[in-house]
């Protein structure tokens, strides 16, 4: 059964810095597609960025960059110049055999950032 | 505006009452997904479906009932009501494969006294 594992509770970061947010996951599948997800204190789940496993590069939009390393089955979060809109829970989360689209998406329990000015 | 719409956004439930949950999307999504999310648990699926017709339990599916008659609409049934339900219930849908990102409605606060 897939699992997603995001180890920091909570973690600060000045404003202007970059901050990384950590995700493992674990899977029997080859074909699978990783997901990170924001929450800010309004409640809504915003998506933000993807990198499916046969993806040779690490996804980037924007500021938001993911650290895909598929041996260390890993996919961390790069947030670069961080704002102060950037404070929000964070979630990891992992969807197995991407490319049929059968499988649900299953979530890590998340990481809260907070930005300091 | 397209998009997930979740009905309604709050609501307070006496133990053993029921009601639904009610979730529509307009993007010919085949795929829906209700979750619930509770402090410190992250999101954790309840139960989803891959097209009309077709549904399968996730991981915390008991006392919840779903069906999925039409590709719009994808109702969350509780059957009977208990503090333990008491969550915040987000609904989700995206196409089938591929790197679609979900789109999550804005969430059911439910209160179950």
């Amino acid at each position: 059964a897939q699992k997603i594992t995001q180890t920091q509770p909570g973690m600060f970061v000045q404003e202007k810095e970059a901050v990384t947010l950590d995700c493992t996951y674990d899977t029997s599948d080859q074909s699978y597609g990783l997901f990170w997800y924001k929450q800010p204190s309004s409640g809504e789940m915003i998506f933000l960025i993807y990198q499916g496993s046969y993806d040779e590069q690490n996804a980037t939009e924007g500021r938001y960059s993911l650290n895909f390393q598929k041996a260390r089955k890993s996919a961390n979060l790069v947030i670069s110049a961080s704002q102060l809109g950037d404070s929000a829970m964070y979630f990891c989360a992992m969807r197995d055999g991407a490319l049929s689209g059968n499988t649900p998406l299953v979530f890590g329990k998340g990481t809260r950032l907070s930005v300091i000015a | 505006n397209a998009g997930v719409t979740q009905t309604p956004k709050f609501q307070v439930l006496k133990t053993g009452q029921s009601m639904t949950l009610q979730c529509a999307q307009d993007m010919n999504h085949e795929y829906m997904s209700w979750y619930r999310q509770d402090p410190g648990m992250g999101l954790r699926l309840i139960h989803y479906s891959v097209g009309a017709g077709i549904t399968d339990q996730g991981e915390v599916p008991n006392g919840y009932n779903v069906s999925r008659s039409t590709t719009e609409d994808f109702p969350l049934r509780l059957l009977s009501a208990a503090p333990s339900q008491t969550s915040v219930y987000f609904c989700a849908s995206t196409h089938r494969g591929g790197n679609y990102g979900y789109t999550f409605g804005s969430g059911t606060r439910l209160t179950v006294v």
